[in-house]
C-alpha cells in the first residue's frame, strides 16, 4: 500500500529565508505525488504534481519539489518565504483507483 | 465557476442527533468524495463515488452514509451523531483520469455535543 510521512509538524522560518518540508513516500510501484496547502478555514489548494515525467516539478508561488527515488523523498522547497505562505502543507500520494493518501501535514510558520 | 460547494459552512449538533451535508459541484467530475480532517492525521477518506448512482467505502465509513443520487451532488448523513465525529468534513471531485488532482470545497466544520 501506499504512504507518505510528513518529517515534521511544525516549521518555522523567518520571511526571505528558504522553506524546506519533508516527505518521504512508500509505494510498490512509480507514485503519482502532491503537495497541497490548505490556509486557515479554507480547502486544500493544488501547488504541485509529480506524475513520472521531469523529477524537479514547479509549482504555483514559487513552490518546487524534487523527486528522488533513491531516497523515497518528495520535498517541497522555496527559496524565500513570504508571510502569505503560512498555512498548513499536506503531501499526498495517489493510489489505485484514483485515490489519495494524505501526510499528518506540516504547519508552517512566517515570522517576521 | 464555483467548483465544489459545501453546505452548510458549520454546525453543532447535540449526540443522537442526525443530519445530512451537502456537496455540488459543477465540472461535470465522476468522482466525488468525503473525507474528514482532524489534527496530526491529515485528511481520510470516509466514503467516495465513481459515479452517479455508485458509492463505495474508505478508509473511516462506520458512522456514515452516502447518497449519489444525482451526478453533481454528493450527499454525506450522519444518522445519530456522536462526539468522536467532530471534525471538518471536506468534499472533493476528480475527473475520471487517474493523475488529475482533486478539487475540494472549502470545508463543514462539525461540532457534536
Amino acid at each position: 500500500a501506499q504512504s507518505v510521512t510528513q518529517l515534521d509538524s511544525h516549521v518555522s522560518v523567518s520571511e526571505g529565508t528558504p522553506v524546506l518540508l519533508r516527505c518521504n513516500y512508500s509505494s510498490s510501484y512509480s507514485p503519482s505525488l502532491f503537495w497541497y496547502v490548505q490556509h486557515p478555514n479554507k480547502g486544500l489548494q493544488l501547488l504541485l504534481k509529480y506524475t513520472s515525467a521531469a523529477t524537479l516539478v514547479k509549482g504555483i508561488n514559487g513552490f518546487e519539489a524534487e523527486f528522488k527515488k533513491s531516497e523515497t523523498s518528495f520535498h517541497l522547497t522555496k527559496p524565500s518565504a513570504h508571510m502569505s505562505d503560512a498555512a498548513e502543507y499536506f503531501c499526498v500520494v495517489l493510489n489505485a483507483g484514483n485515490m489519495l493518501t494524505f501526510g499528518g501535514g506540516t504547519r508552517l510558520m512566517v515570522k517576521p | 465557476n464555483a467548483g465544489v460547494t459545501q453546505t452548510p459552512k458549520f454546525r453543532v449538533l447535540k449526540t443522537g442527533q442526525s443530519m445530512t451535508l451537502l456537496c455540488a459541484q459543477d465540472m461535470n467530475h465522476e468522482y466525488m468524495y468525503w473525507y474528514r480532517q482532524d489534527p496530526g492525521m491529515g485528511l481520510r477518506l470516509i466514503h467516495y463515488s465513481v459515479g452517479e448512482g455508485t458509492t463505495a467505502k474508505g478508509e473511516v465509513p462506520d458512522g456514515y452514509n452516502v447518497s449519489r443520487l444525482k451526478k453533481q451532488n454528493f450527499l454525506l448523513g450522519l444518522e445519530s451523531a456522536a462526539p468522536s465525529q467532530t471534525s471538518v468534513y471536506f468534499c472533493a471531485s476528480s475527473d475520471i483520469q487517474g493523475s488529475q488532482p482533486q478539487h475540494f470545497g472549502d470545508g463543514t466544520r462539525l461540532s457534536i455535543l
